[in-house]
């Protein structure tokens, strides 16, 4: 019920692509969705969020798409760049007592020149 | 610019060993975490506390204490450190109950 699954673990990319992650949701309570990129060497930093009220958000190259149905959210970067190399991990705010943060697992993505 | 800085980047400990990892913020954040971050596993919360001397555990708290005693401070403790504890640690800190968290940069321990 707590849980967020990832996928991929990791993924490859090609310069200009689109890279997709994909997180997956139990609990319907959750109220809040972050993704966090971390950089080798570097703690995660806020990336991007959205709230279930709202389909999509956009910033720049990065897009958040949301079903609340199949209780699912991914992130697209389009125009991927090597610059994005890095690791991404989606989130979910949890429901009741303290709203804590639940991690995915985390995806490893390289884009290649 | 907002900082979480963690005392150590690395760190080499023995078995058995009583470890201290330090965190500190610059931000007055009320919120503070401890997590470990291990591949295929992702973040995982260890401890957070939301005030000075209050402390709360997360999800795999065993083998594990905190102290805060001043708010922008938060330190983990290994008991007794043994080998599935070698991870790198990351500290974070918030200004709200679940919003936006501040991550250093890590503190990779190896205990052999």
């Amino acid at each position: 019920q707590q849980q967020v699954k990832q996928s991929p673990q990791s993924l490859i990319v090609q310069k200009g692509g689109i890279s997709i992650i994909n997180c997956a949701y139990e609990n319907t309570a959750f109220d809040y969705f972050p993704w966090y990129q971390q950089f080798p060497g570097k703690g995660p930093a806020l990336l991007i969020a959205i709230r279930p009220d709202v389909s999509e958000k956009k910033e720049g190259r990065f897009t958040i798409s949301f079903n609340k149905s199949a209780k699912q959210f991914s992130l697209h970067i389009m125009d991927s760049q090597p610059g994005d190399s890095a690791t991404y991990f989606c989130a979910a705010r949890g429901s009741g007592g303290y709203n804590k943060l639940i991690f995915g697992a985390g995806t490893r993505l390289a884009v290649h020149p | 610019d907002v900082k979480v800085t963690q005392s150590s980047r690395y760190l080499v400990k023995r078995t058995g060993e009583k470890v201290f990892l330090e965190c500190v913020q610059d931000m007055d954040h009320e919120n503070m975490f401890w997590y470990r971050q291990d591949p295929g596993l992702g973040l995982r919360l260890i401890y957070f506390s939301y005030d000075v001397k209050m402390k709360e555990k997360g999800d795999i708290p065993e083998g594990y204490s905190v102290s805060r005693e001043k708010k922008e401070r938060f330190s983990l403790i290994l008991e007794s450190a043994s080998t599935n504890q070698t991870s790198m640690y990351l500290c974070a800190s918030s200004y709200q109950a679940g919003g936006e968290q501040f991550f250093g940069p890590g503190t990779r321990l190896t205990v052999l």
